[in-house]
């Protein structure tokens, strides 16, 4: 079964840090680019970053640039992100994706997200 | 990076069709054949419905259908049922970045 499995919330007080993890299991992971999702409580969905299958290609959103850190471990099927400097406003429900086809289908580009976990929550408040 | 913008509502009855637009720019859905759509019910994860435009996943209904046109994506759903109620999303690429659409409510009368 293709599984996603997201920890690392939890409470923390403003200007702390933070770090994200996704354990992946049923797919081939490091054939994959793979993404972070947050929705804030009753907001929409906002795309955090995205890390293509081999780290070479990395994007942020602009929300976030500078203050958080996308990796992943291909040896350990495992992606994380790294928190900095955080803020109320980073207070969401984080969610890891998959995308839906292998780098080598072509583009290196992110074609949408078919596999996702079911999230760690947020919170920053003092 | 700002959001793609979509309409907050849309509704149908029962075997009707529903039609939501996804408005971008050059730099995101209108250049580059990679606009997604989600569907998301409440409390639960978001489900891939579109892939590439116009590709459904394995197991997506085909009344469920996707286009576009310059900056403009948009997602169909036809023979609307009771389950299709929830919030819809489209997402594009946009060269390393990927973007999400303002969402859209889904209303089955």
């Amino acid at each position: 079964e293709v599984q996603l499995v997201e920890s690392g919330g939890g409470l923390v007080q403003p200007g702390r840090s933070l770090r994200l993890s996704c354990a992946a299991s049923g797919f081939t992971f490091d054939d994959y680019a793979m993404h972070w999702v947050r929705q804030a409580p009753g907001k929409g969905l906002e795309w955090v970053s995205g890390i293509s299958w081999n780290s070479g290609s990395i994007g942020y959103a602009d929300s976030v640039k500078g203050r958080f850190t996308i990796s992943r471990d291909n040896a350990k099927n495992s992606l994380y992100l790294q928190m900095n400097s955080l803020r109320a406003e980073d207070t969401a429900l984080y969610y890891c994706a998959k995308d839906i086809l292998p780098y080598y289908y072509g583009s290196g580009a992110f074609y949408g997200m078919d596999v996702w976990g079911q999230g760690t929550t947020v919170t920053v408040s003092s | 990076q700002s959001a793609l913008t979509q309409p907050p509502s849309a509704s149908g009855s029962p075997g009707q069709s529903v039609t939501i637009s996804c408005t971008g720019t050059s730099s995101d859905v209108g250049g580059y054949n990679y606009v997604s759509w989600y569907q998301q019910h409440p409390g639960k994860a978001p489900k891939l419905m579109i892939y590439e435009v116009s590709k459904r996943p394995s197991g997506v209904p085909d009344r469920f259908s996707g286009s576009k046109s310059g900056n403009t994506a948009s997602l169909t759903v036809s023979g609307l049922q009771a389950e299709d109620e929830a919030d819809y999303y489209c997402s594009s690429y946009a060269g390393s970045n990927n973007v999400f659409g303002t969402g859209t409510k889904v209303t089955v009368l």
